[in-house]
């Protein structure tokens, strides 16, 4: 079983607020990502980190922003949403380094910006 | 990032064995190959990954090709619940980069 998770699970919120998407994972997982994926579409990588103290950007631009500040933690931050924002967000961790270990998904967030 | 190339949509009946093509010509020596599997409203999950060699799990069986540019997914038996779109990725050492998949219809 994975031990990754994500909260909330859905989530509808007003345009111009602030929101934080969390993630945890308590497998020790040095890389963790940032997946955006919009209704039968494919998953983006929006961003990813190596461990704590590193973020990257990933192959979406994105106007979230995230930090590592511990281990298991890797929340992602929109300032101000906009209904362009509307669209699952899906958390993600492995093993560091190797290509050849698997990774974690959590349940996803599903944001809706009204 | 190399890039995998899958038919969009497959069928199949319950109880029959499915076999999922990727394309990967541009695949380099050290590329893993990895198969995630995508459950309606759920996050993937990894179903089975390879370097050269045929692997099997208890999930499913991968067949690469013996020049590595191709390899299939074999599930045995497919039941209703492996209904999901199959995602075939050339596992980079720093991102997992996601096509569109191959999205599997299971009818009983």
């Amino acid at each position: 079983e994975a031990d990754i998770y994500q909260t909330p699970r859905y989530l509808v919120i007003g345009t111009g607020k602030k929101i934080t998407l969390e993630c945890s994972q308590t497998m020790g997982h040095d890389k963790m990502y940032w997946y955006q994926q919009d209704p039968g579409m494919e998953l983006h990588l929006i961003h990813y980190s190596y461990g704590v103290n590193s973020t990257e950007k990933g192959d979406l631009s994105s106007e979230s922003t995230v930090s590592r500040i511990r281990t298991e933690h890797f929340p992602l931050t929109l300032e101000s949403a906009r209904p362009s924002h509307t669209s699952q967000y899906l958390c993600a961790s492995s093993d560091s380094g190797e290509m050849n270990t698997e990774a974690f998904f959590g349940q996803g967030t599903r944001l809706t910006v009204v | 990032d190399a890039k995998t190339t899958q038919p969009n949509s497959m069928e199949s009946n319950e109880e029959e064995p499915v076999h999922l093509p990727c394309n990967h010509s541009t695949i380099s020596g050290t590329d893993y190959i990895h198969w995630y599997r995508q459950l309606p409203s759920q996050g993937p999950e990894y179903v089975i990954h390879g370097l050269t060699s045929n692997v099997n799990n208890r999930m499913a069986s991968l067949a690469i090709a013996e020049d590595r540019k191709s390899s299939t997914l074999i599930l045995h038996r497919a039941t209703l619940r492996d209904a999901a779109v199959y995602y075939c990725i050339l596992r980079d050492a720093d991102k997992l980069i996601f096509g569109t998949g191959t999205r599997l219809q299971v009818f009983p």
